[in-house]
C-alpha cells in the first residue's frame, strides 16, 4: 500500500495561473480531503468528498475547485492563483465519516505564489 | 462550528522532563479527540486518541486527557526523548468532515 501519494511535492506560480494537485489513495477510502497548512493556524479543510461523485466544501473553499470522479483521486485545482494560496497543502483520506475514523495524510504539496 | 484552541505555541523542555499540551473546543457535541505529530517536513500522524466517553487513554509514554464539562483535553509525553521533538496538533470533531485542528505546539526535547 502507498497510502495517500500527492503531486508535485513543490510548485512555483505566478500570480494568476492555475494548477493542478494531484491525490490518490489505494486504501478503498470513501472520504477524502485537502487541507491547507499554514504557520500559527493548523490545519484547515478546504474541500472534502464523502464518496465518488459527491464533493462539498470545508472552512476555506474560496478559489479552490475538486471533483471526485473514481474512489481513489480527488484533485484540487486552483483556478487562477493568488499569493494568499501560498501554503502547504495536504490530502488526506479515512475508511468513513464519524469519529474514530483515522485521517490518513499525504507527503504535504509545497506551493508558492509569485 | 467548532473552534480549537491550543497552549502553549512552543515549549521547550530537557530530556526526560514531562511535557503537557492543553487544547480547549467549544462545540459540546465534539465527541473525538485525536492528537497528530508532524515532524519537520513530514505528514501528520495520528499518535493517540480519544473519545467522549473515555476521560483517560494511555499508550507507552503517552496519555490524553480530556474533560467533557469544562471542554479540554490534554496531551501529556513523559520521559520525554529527543525524537519527540516535532509539532502536535490537537483536533475536535463531531465526524471527520468536521473536524477543527488547533493551531499546533512546538516541542522542543533538549538533550
Amino acid at each position: 500500500n502507498a497510502g495517500v501519494t500527492q503531486t508535485p511535492k513543490f510548485q512555483v506560480l505566478k500570480t494568476g495561473q492555475s494548477m493542478t494537485l494531484q491525490c490518490a489513495q489505494d486504501m478503498n477510502h470513501n472520504y477524502m480531503y485537502w487541507y491547507r497548512q499554514d504557520p500559527g493556524m493548523g490545519l484547515r479543510l478546504i474541500h472534502y468528498s464523502v464518496g465518488a461523485g459527491i464533493t462539498d466544501q470545508g472552512e476555506v473553499p474560496n478559489g479552490y475547485n475538486v471533483s471526485r470522479s473514481t474512489t481513489e483521486d480527488f484533485p484540487l485545482r486552483l483556478l487562477s492563483a493568488a499569493p494568499s494560496q501560498t501554503s502547504v497543502y495536504f490530502c488526506a483520506s479515512s475508511y468513513k465519516g464519524g469519529s474514530g475514523n483515522t485521517i490518513y495524510f499525504g507527503e504535504g504539496s509545497w506551493l508558492t505564489v509569485v | 462550528g467548532e473552534n480549537v484552541e491550543q497552549h502553549p505555541s512552543t515549549l521547550s523542555v530537557q530530556e526526560g522532563d514531562s511535557a503537557v499540551i492543553k487544547c480547549t473546543y467549544s462545540d459540546s457535541a465534539s465527541n473525538y479527540f485525536p492528537w497528530y505529530k508532524q515532524e519537520l517536513g513530514k505528514r501528520p500522524q495520528l499518535i493517540i486518541d480519544i473519545r467522549s466517553n473515555v476521560g483517560e487513554k494511555k499508550d507507552q509514554r503517552i496519555a490524553v486527557t480530556l474533560n467533557k464539562t469544562a471542554k479540554h483535553f490534554s496531551l501529556h509525553i513523559t520521559e520525554t526523548q529527543p525524537e519527540d521533538s516535532a509539532v502536535y496538533f490537537c483536533a475536535a470533531s463531531r465526524g471527520n468532515n468536521d473536524m477543527r485542528f488547533g493551531a499546533g505546539t512546538r516541542l522542543t526535547v533538549k538533550p
